[in-house]
């Protein structure tokens, strides 16, 4: 069945760090692919986006590239602010109406 | 606007008691969705809702979960017979669009099953 791999958590980082978290799925036929972001205290909220290969989500300086080759979606930012601490879900749906299959999630602690 | 909105935010009962959790999604979405996030499973999908066609019960993870959908709005989900493994935050979700669209998430409510 469909699955998505993220890497495990906590990742701590300094502010300014460049983050990176790995995700990796697996699906038959072309699903979509998301990042969603847990805020603490907060509900889940859509971060980011792809709906085919090659294409590139992006959002509040964070990105993420469909790589189907690789079956790959790993998330990035450049630059970490204490803000952006949060749990990050991978997610996949290849249903017709979008029902979401989630990674683990991966928590992010960026300190000052 | 308003976003989804999902009561009670905390529930406490006693493990065999029945609840009923509430959605109100986005005005105007087609697609409503059911999630469970435990520490144990993660999020897990549990039921969904598309206009007037059947739900996908897929997801429920025994026949004491139940879901209805009124006048394609305001969705329930009841657990009957509550066990302490139900204890997890529910959460809601609703889109307007097919697939590939996204899902907007309400606040969640919080079950703990003594």
């Amino acid at each position: 069945g469909d699955s998505v791999t993220q890497m495990e958590g906590p990742v701590t980082l300094s502010e300014e760090a460049f983050l990176t978290i790995n995700c990796t799925y697996t699906a038959t036929g072309y699903p979509s692919l998301f990042w969603y972001v847990q805020y603490p205290g907060e509900g889940l909220q859509l971060l980011l986006k792809a709906t085919k290969a090659d294409d590139k989500g992006s959002n509040k300086g964070f990105e993420a590239t469909y790589r189907k080759e690789t079956t790959s979606f790993h998330l990035e930012k450049g630059s970490v602010q204490v803000s952006d601490s949060a749990v990050y879900f991978c997610a996949l749906s290849t249903d017709s109406w979008g029902k979401l299959q989630f990674g683990a999630g991966t928590q992010v602690v960026v300190t000052p | 606007g308003a976003g989804v909105s999902q009561s009670p935010s905390n529930k406490v009962t006693e493990k065999g008691k029945d609840v009923e959790l509430r959605c109100d999604p986005i005005s105007g979405h087609t697609a409503l969705y059911w999630y469970r996030q435990s520490l144990g499973q993660g999020l897990e999908f549990l039921i969904y809702f598309q206009g007037n066609s059947a739900p996908d019960k897929s997801g429920l993870p025994s026949d004491r979960f139940s879901a209805e959908r009124t006048g394609g709005s305001v969705s329930t989900l009841t657990i009957q017979r509550t066990q302490q493994e139900d204890s997890a935050v529910y959460l809601c979700a609703s889109s307007p669009q097919q697939r590939g669209g996204a899902q907007y998430f309400g606040p969640g409510t919080r079950l703990l099953v003594l």
